[in-house]
This record gives structure tokens, sequence and C-alpha cells, in this order.
């Protein structure tokens, strides 16, 4: 079964805006990570964050995490035309050996 | 340094046949992992090994074998294919982390199957 569950599925912005992607999971987690895919090609692990962290930074990305409300923001500052791609939240949930992904969001930049 | 590499990239099955996916790594990490991935349903693991010499099974490992053949190697077997398992496969590896924590995955780039 799915962990995280990406909101938006889809996202269509313009260059230059910023975009914001969030997850919620289900269960206790030893950390959060961000993937990106873009198409036809492999996952690429853009960011980590613990589960006693709630913020970190990454060049123009930013992730929150709220275990609280089991929720985890990624946001993307001055997107450009090259961020077009799908984006994934994968948990390492207590208990587990592996990382459970969600069905991610596919963004498209507008040049 | 090529990473994770996953061969064929593509492959055509007719139902029934059988045909195993490679994977090797070549950063020297303990953990690997099969994913496959289908339309608006993310990655589902279908298994893992955690260290050489483990396997384990993951969300869908019904229709497939592992074998850790090495610290490098880890295959996916379809023993009698089936339309359902039309999907892209994905081989990933991390190093092991303490208490048990996982770390980065680096992915391959994917295997296309088609079954028919």
């Amino acid at each position: 079964s799915q962990q995280g569950e990406e909101d938006p599925q889809a996202l269509s912005i313009q260059e230059g805006e910023n975009a914001t992607m969030n997850c919620s999971y289900k269960t206790s987690i030893n950390n959060l990570q961000w993937y990106r895919q873009n198409s036809g090609r492999g996952l690429v692990h853009l960011i980590l964050i613990r589960s006693n962290e709630r913020e970190k930074h990454s060049g123009r990305l930013r992730v929150t995490l709220d275990t609280s409300k089991k929720s985890s923001s990624l946001l993307i500052t001055a997107s450009r035309a090259a961020d077009t791609a799908s984006y994934f939240c994968a948990t390492k949930d207590t208990g587990r050996r592996a990382l459970t992904f969600g069905s991610g969001t596919r963004l498209q930049v507008q040049p | 340094n090529a990473g994770v590499t996953q061969t064929p990239k593509f492959q055509v099955l007719k139902t029934g046949q059988s045909m195993t996916l490679q994977c090797a790594q070549d950063m020297n990490h303990n953990s690997m992992y099969w994913y496959r991935q289908d339309p608006g349903m993310g990655l589902r693991l279908i298994y893992y090994s955690a260290s050489e010499g483990t396997t384990d099974k993951g969300e869908v490992p019904n229709g497939y074998n592992v074998s850790r053949l090495n610290k490098r190697e880890f295959s996916l077997r379809l023993e009698s294919a089936a339309p359902s398992q039309t999907s892209v496969y994905f081989c990933a590896s991390s190093e092991s982390q303490a208490g048990g924590n996982t770390g980065e995955l680096f992915f391959g780039e994917g295997s296309r199957l088609t079954v028919l």
C-alpha cells in the first residue's frame, strides 16, 4: 500500500514562480526523502529530512516536516524549465527496512 | 563510476516466458532493492536485500524471485511472465545506516518490460 501521498498530482507553473508539493503519510517514520524523476529516467535523490528535523534547505529546495500532522512539503523557488519532472516523497517507516514511495507530483514549468 | 547498472533496458515477453533482470552497483553498498513503477502508482517494492546473503519480500513479491549473487549484483527473475507484470523495473542501492535507518537510494535507469 502507498505510504506517502503527494498533492497535487499535477502542477503547471511559469518559469520564475515557486512550486510547492505536499506529501502526507500514515505511520511513524525515521526519515522522509524527496526524489526527482525526469521522463524515462531513474529517480534521483534530492533531500532527506530526519524525523527530529522540521526544515531543511538545499539550494533552491526547501523541505519541511510536520510529524504531528504526518506531512511534508517541498518548495522549489524560482523554478526553471529544467525543473520539469515528477517528484516523489519516500518514507523510511519505523520497523521497515526499505523506503515506501508515494505516487508523485508531475511538475511542468512553462518557459 | 557507473553507479547502478540495469540490463536489459527493454524487453518484450510472451505470457509464460521467463527472464532475469540484472542489476549491478559499483558503490560498495550493502543494501539493494527492486521496485516496479506503474502509471499513477508510484514505486512499489518487490524484494530487497539488506546485505549480501539476505533477501526479503517487499510489498508485491508474487511472481518474482531474486538472487543476491554477491555484494555487487542483485537479480530479479520472472519465472512465468504475466501481462500484469508489464511495468518499468528499477534497481536501487544504498549504504547501511546506523540504527537500521535507510539513507539515500541510488537508482538505475530502469528496465521496461512488456508482457504480451
